[in-house]
């Protein structure tokens, strides 16, 4: 499985302001994915990143409210802009697996937005 | 579309119990894998099992097992010799064979049971 560091893994911020969550990985991979965790809710999909191209994102997501970055292989960020209350959520990135199947995750961010 | 439905919010078991939790999907496809998740108070998501669903034969992993019935479109977890560390949600996940449309993964999550672990 892939070792995956997902910084910060908190934070609180300010209504209006932006965050950016960075994900880094072990080893190279091809895609890598940003989730929405709601409080008390499952994970939703917010998009996927692979390394060169812009980002695919899920009905209900868009570009200039969660814009991501691939730099490379190993390195990815989600940024939440101009945040509102309702952003507040755990925001987890990940990887597939070896066998290009599961996913494994980063420990994910706790945002607040007060 | 693909659907999961984890029908028990919350369940709970006395330490050294046995558990099963319940998951159903829908799906058109013949082929694809289900999971299932753990995520603890630390927010990790820690992969539990996988089945594909071509095997008829039942993933296993030490106290974890699963029953997958492909035709009735049902796949449980079973916590052999709970312990106080399975004290988590437990989220069934499933994914199509392929990645589907445009590079999208379309991994499908269940809304997740609350598992405690009674000392």
């Amino acid at each position: 499985s892939a070792v995956i560091s997902q910084k910060p893994s908190r934070d609180i911020c300010q209504r209006g302001t932006s965050l950016t969550i960075q994900c880094q990985v072990d080893s190279q991979v091809t895609m890598m994915f940003w989730y929405r965790q709601q409080p008390g809710q499952s994970l939703t999909l917010i998009a996927t990143a692979n390394q060169g191209s812009e980002a695919t994102y899920e009905s209900g997501f868009v570009i200039d409210k969660f814009p991501i970055s691939r730099p490379n292989l190993t390195f990815s960020t989600l940024t939440v802009s101009n945040m509102s209350p309702e952003d507040s959520s755990i925001y987890l990135c990940s990887v597939e697996g070896r066998e290009g199947v599961e996913a494994f995750f980063g420990q994910g961010t706790r945002l607040t937005v007060v | 579309a693909q659907t999961v439905t984890q029908s028990q919010p919350e369940m709970s078991v006395q330490e050294a119990e046995t558990v099963t939790l319940s998951c159903t999907y829908d799906t058109s496809e013949s082929n694809y894998y289900l999971f299932w998740y753990k995520q603890p108070p630390s927010r990790q998501m820690i992969l539990v099992i996988r089945q594909e669903a071509y095997k008829q034969q039942n993933a296993t992993e030490n106290r974890f097992s699963v029953n997958f019935q492909k035709a009735a479109k049902s796949f449980s977890l079973k916590i052999s010799d709970s312990q106080l560390g399975d004290t988590a949600m437990y989220f069934c996940a499933f994914i199509g064979p392929a990645y589907s449309g445009a590079g999208s993964y379309q991994l499908t999550f269940g809304k997740g049971t609350k598992l405690s672990v009674i000392p």
